[in-house]
C-alpha cells in the first residue's frame, strides 16, 4: 500500500529554516507529481507547493514568495521542502500528498511546524 | 479569502441527503477538474471524489459529485453520524498556476 511519511517538523524562531522530508514507498516514486499542502490550527487547507516527475516543473503559492524550496530525490524515494525566513503565519501541519492524475490521491500523516520565539 | 467559496457548515438528519457547494471561476473549476476530500477530527484529507464525479475505489456511492460551468456539487445521502468531517473542494487554477481549495465545510449530522 502507498505510504507516505513526512518528518522534519518541530519548534522554530521566527526568521528561522526549517527542512521537510517525506519518504515514500510502495509506488515508483519518480513516475508521479508531488505536492505538499499545509493545514494551520482550526484553518482549512492551503496548496504549497507542486513538483512534477523529472522535476520538470515547479509551482509555489504566491504567498511564499520565495521562501520555499521544493525538491526531490527519485533514487531516495523522498521529497523535500526547505523553508526559509520562517513567520508565524507558517505555523502548520504540512502533508506531502501524491498527485494521482488532477487530484491528490495519497496523503501523508503531516507533520507540524511551529513558528514561535 | 480562498479562492473556491464553499458553506462554512451545512447539517441534516441521519438517513437524509446533503449537498456541497463549491463555487469558483473560469479559470479554475469552469476549465480544470474538481476533487473533493474529507478530512475527520485529527486524520489526514482522503479524496472522496475527483475528475469532478468519479469515485475511488472503496467509497460507497453514497457520495456524489457534479459540476456545472464554474461550481460544482458534492452531495452525500444515506446520512451517518461517521460522516461528520469537514469536506473541501480542490482545483487547479489556470491563472494562477497554482493548486487551490475551498474554505471547507463542516458537516454536522444531527
Amino acid at each position: 500500500e502507498v505510504q507516505l511519511v513526512e518528518s522534519g517538523g518541530g519548534l522554530v524562531k521566527p526568521g528561522g529554516s526549517l527542512r521537510l522530508s517525506c519518504a515514500a514507498s510502495d509506488f515508483t516514486f519518480s513516475h508521479y507529481s508531488m505536492n505538499w499542502v499545509r493545514q494551520a490550527p482550526g484553518k482549512g487547507l492551503e496548496w504549497v507547493s507542486s513538483i512534477t516527475s523529472s522535476s520538470r516543473y515547479i509551482y509555489y503559492a504566491d504567498s511564499l514568495k520565495g521562501r520555499f524550496t521544493i525538491s526531490r530525490d527519485d533514487a531516495k524515494n523522498s521529497l523535500y521542502l526547505q523553508m526559509n525566513s520562517l513567520r508565524a503565519e507558517d505555523t502548520a501541519v504540512y502533508y506531502c500528498a501524491r498527485s494521482g492524475g488532477s487530484f491528490y490521491d495519497f496523503w501523508g500523516q503531516g507533520t507540524l511546524v511551529t513558528v514561535s520565539s | 479569502q480562498s479562492v473556491l467559496t464553499q458553506p462554512p457548515s451545512v447539517s441534516a438528519a441521519p438517513g437524509q441527503k446533503v449537498t456541497i457547494s463549491c463555487s469558483g471561476s473560469s479559470s479554475n473549476i469552469g476549465n480544470n477538474y474538481v476533487s473533493w476530500y474529507q478530512q475527520l477530527p485529527g486524520a489526514a484529507p482522503k479524496v472522496l471524489i475527483y475528475d469532478n464525479n468519479k469515485r475511488p475505489s472503496g467509497i460507497p456511492d453514497r457520495f456524489s459529485g457534479s459540476k456545472s460551468g464554474t461550481s460544482a456539487t458534492l452531495g452525500i445521502t444515506g446520512l451517518q453520524t461517521g460522516d461528520e468531517a469537514d469536506y473541501y473542494c480542490g482545483t487547479w487554477d489556470s491563472s494562477l498556476s497554482a493548486g487551490v481549495f475551498g474554505g471547507g465545510t463542516k458537516l454536522t449530522v444531527l
